[in-house]
């Protein structure tokens, strides 16, 4: 069956260091992914999406890369800040229905 | 521009009730997306419509059911409520495969 794996546990780092966080799924080869913020009870936020032709994509502090060969996104966040602590979802279409779908999420936290 | 609003914010009902919950998109976007997000838990994909008809469900039962209005506004109906069915509800709007912008979300709890 195909499936969306982010890591459940959270990532707790320094203030001012980077923050890697992964996104790998199974059984389907999507034509964009996608990556949002939640903070607690409130809606996910767009970030970035980025498309199966794009290896790279960034926005200000943050960077995706999507490598289709390894089924793997990876997001990162330089130059962290508290205010960058949430839950990180990736989502991405599993079928060809179109339907939008998300990982678990991981939650970062940033340390003063 | 207004973004995706969600009505009512709260819902509390009784086990065997029936909630009905709204969602109105951003202007100009035609697919409404509906997830339900238990405590502590991911987003659970329900149901997608676009255009005025429903493209996708997810692994729910048929209790859970809605529309998408001509002006793409759209309701979720959940039947005979079970206590876990106490959740966040989430409606997100977006054009195809494009960025999905979310409401603010239903805490719907059942007692």
């Amino acid at each position: 069956s195909q499936k969306i794996e982010q890591n459940s546990e959270a990532l707790n780092i320094q203030e001012g260091k980077t923050a890697t966080l992964t996104c790998n799924y199974t059984n389907y080869s999507p034509a964009y992914l996608q990556w949002y913020r939640q903070d607690p009870g409130r809606g996910p936020v767009f970030l970035l999406l980025i498309r199966e032709n794009e290896k790279e994509k960034r926005k200000e502090r943050l960077k995706v890369t999507f490598d289709t060969t390894l089924k793997q996104s990876l997001f990162h966040i330089t130059a962290s800040q508290p205010a960058d602590s949430a839950t990180y979802l990736c989502a991405l279409e599993m079928d060809s229905s179109y339907k939008l779908i998300f990982g678990s999420g991981t939650r970062l936290l940033v340390r003063p | 521009e207004a973004g995706v609003t969600q009505s009512p914010t709260h819902l509390i009902k009784t086990r065997g009730q029936q909630a009905t919950l709204r969602c109105s998109p951003i202007s100009g976007h035609t697919s409404v997306y509906w997830y339900q997000q238990a405590l502590g838990l991911g987003l659970q994909f329900l149901l997608w419509y676009d255009e005025g008809e429903e493209r996708n469900r997810g692994n729910f039962p048929p209790r859970f059911s809605g529309r998408q209005f001509p002006n793409y506004s759209s309701e979720l109906n959940v039947n005979a409520l079970e206590l876990e069915d106490s959740a966040l509800y989430l409606c997100a709007s977006s054009l195809v495969r494009r960025a999905a912008f979310f409401g603010q979300g239903t805490r719907l709890t059942v007692v």
